[in-house]
């Protein structure tokens, strides 16, 4: 089955650029989506299509994706964006498959 | 706005039984997927499955196969997720969240979740 890996923690200090890494067999070849899910709560969907962002999610949410690494990128990282993030992706034999999250801390 | 709104929280024996339920309300109910995801405690999100709001088709994941049945309430605009034979090891919040295809449609997501459903398997 097809799997998505992330580090389990990332720190970053306010004001700094904090990047989340989602890797993956060819990665690059599916699109990747990322969603933030602070505790106690839903999950947020803040990118899709490799670097697409929702209505409402602010600009310093951006994202890539190629080869076999998909990437959140958090510019002018804020303390509200302290949560965890997830990655997923989506092909036509495994459908639907997140990646092993990323806590995101903001020193 | 599109929302989600989920059943209240379930506690069960082992070897029972849970239907959780996701009313959807918003949008139109048959031009959109419903997928449930789970998330035990401490862990990450786990896809189970989808069922279609058009059909009802489904699919599910093999590791759950013959134990959960996806299905749909048109006339509600409702969705719901049965788990049988339940195990200490399937409490989690269980979450649905409708099915979004982008501008390609190998492009899909989900936007936006439901509030979430906690399900406690305990003797």
């Amino acid at each position: 089955s097809y799997e998505l890996t992330q580090p389990p923690s990332v720190s970053v200090s306010p004001g700094q650029t904090a990047s989340i890494t989602c890797s993956g067999d060819k990665l690059g070849d599916k699109y990747a989506s990322w969603y933030q899910q602070k505790p106690g709560q839903s999950p947020v969907l803040v990118i899709y299509q490799d670097t697409k962002r929702p209505s409402g999610i602010p600009e310093r949410f951006s994202g890539s994706n190629s080869g076999n690494t998909a990437t959140l990128t958090i510019s002018g990282t804020q303390a509200m964006d302290e949560a965890d993030y997830y990655c997923q992706a989506w092909d036509s034999s495994s459908l639907y498959v997140f990646g092993t999250g990323t806590k995101v801390t903001v020193l | 706005q599109v929302q989600l709104v989920q059943s209240g929280a379930e506690v069960k024996r082992p070897g029972a039984s849970v239907k959780v339920s996701c009313k959807a309300s918003g949008y139109t109910f048959t031009s959109y997927g419903i997928s449930w995801v789970r998330q035990a405690p401490g862990q990450g999100l786990e896809w189970m499955g989808w069922v279609s709001g058009y059909n009802g088709n489904t699919k599910y994941v093999q590791k759950f196969q013959g134990r959960v049945t996806m299905t749909t309430d048109t006339s509600t605009a409702t969705a719901y997720m049965e788990l049988r034979s339940l195990r200490s090891d399937d409490t989690a919040v269980y979450y649905c969240a409708r099915e979004q295809v982008g501008t390609v449609t190998t492009s899909r997501m989900f936007d936006p979740w439901g509030q979430g459903t906690l399900v406690t398997v305990s003797s």
